[in-house]
């Protein structure tokens, strides 16, 4: 069964450090969305991506993220410079189609990457 | 402002109870709905969704969830548990990948 996949399951970073995490989306999938969640809190959405542009992004995502398909196959998020705030599980999603009268609007996750800012 | 609700942080059941999971949700327009389940150690799967029609909808290892529009409710059962179940579900709203989560419930099955 085609799956999400995400590296690396876990990144330890300083602060005020780079990061780039990975996501490879299902392949015949044409929307890609960041998600994540702080211990203990809610899965909260971060942005939403279609054909090279972001849909739609939420207030968290401010300009120190950015999101990026850099080839046919890999969507990242990076962080510019990290606060310990980012610290969260980040998941990947996609769906095949996300119109208005879809259907099978179902987004398929990824294992998360654990991203712990020290 | 659009939200989803979970009633119970933490359920702690017996193999073969019953299980009803509560979620409210509170936005107009287009209803969505699905049941995601987090396995330990696992990435998030679809349990089941509701986008329209039959009210009642049924989902993989046996559990279904009723659409109660007027309730605003989408509670998530099923009628005899296993500790195979044990895990954290999530109740989620939206359209267009903008999910909105809810808290997320673990069940702990005893065996």
């Amino acid at each position: 069964e085609p799956e999400v996949t995400q590296t690396p399951s876990h990144q330890v970073t300083q602060m005020g450090q780079e990061v780039i995490l990975r996501c490879v989306p299902i392949s015949n999938h044409l929307y890609f969305y960041w998600y994540r969640q702080i211990l203990g809190q809610k899965v909260e959405f971060l942005v939403s991506f279609y054909n090279n542009e972001i849909s739609e992004k939420s207030e968290i995502f401010d300009d120190q993220f950015s999101v990026e398909r850099p080839d046919g196959s890999n969507f990242t998020l990076k962080i510019r410079s990290t606060k310990l705030e980012d610290s969260a599980m980040y998941f990947c999603a996609s769906s095949e189609w996300a119109g208005s009268y879809a259907s099978d609007t179902e987004a398929f996750f990824g294992q998360g990457t654990r991203l712990t800012v020290v | 402002a659009q939200s989803v609700s979970q009633h119970n942080h933490h359920v702690i059941l017996s193999e073969a109870a019953s299980l009803e999971l509560g979620c409210n949700y509170s936005y107009g327009g287009t209803v969505n709905l699905f049941w995601y389940v987090q396995y330990p150690g696992q990435h998030l799967q679809l349990l089941l969704k509701y986008f329209s029609g039959d009210p009642l909808v049924k989902g993989i290892k046996g559990f279904e969830a009723e659409f109660i529009k007027s309730k605003f409710s989408f509670n998530l059962r099923k009628p005899s548990v296993q500790w195979s179940d044990t895990a954290e579900y999530f109740c989620v709203g939206g359209s267009q990948g903008n999910l909105i989560f809810g808290k997320g419930t673990k069940l702990s099955v005893k065996p």
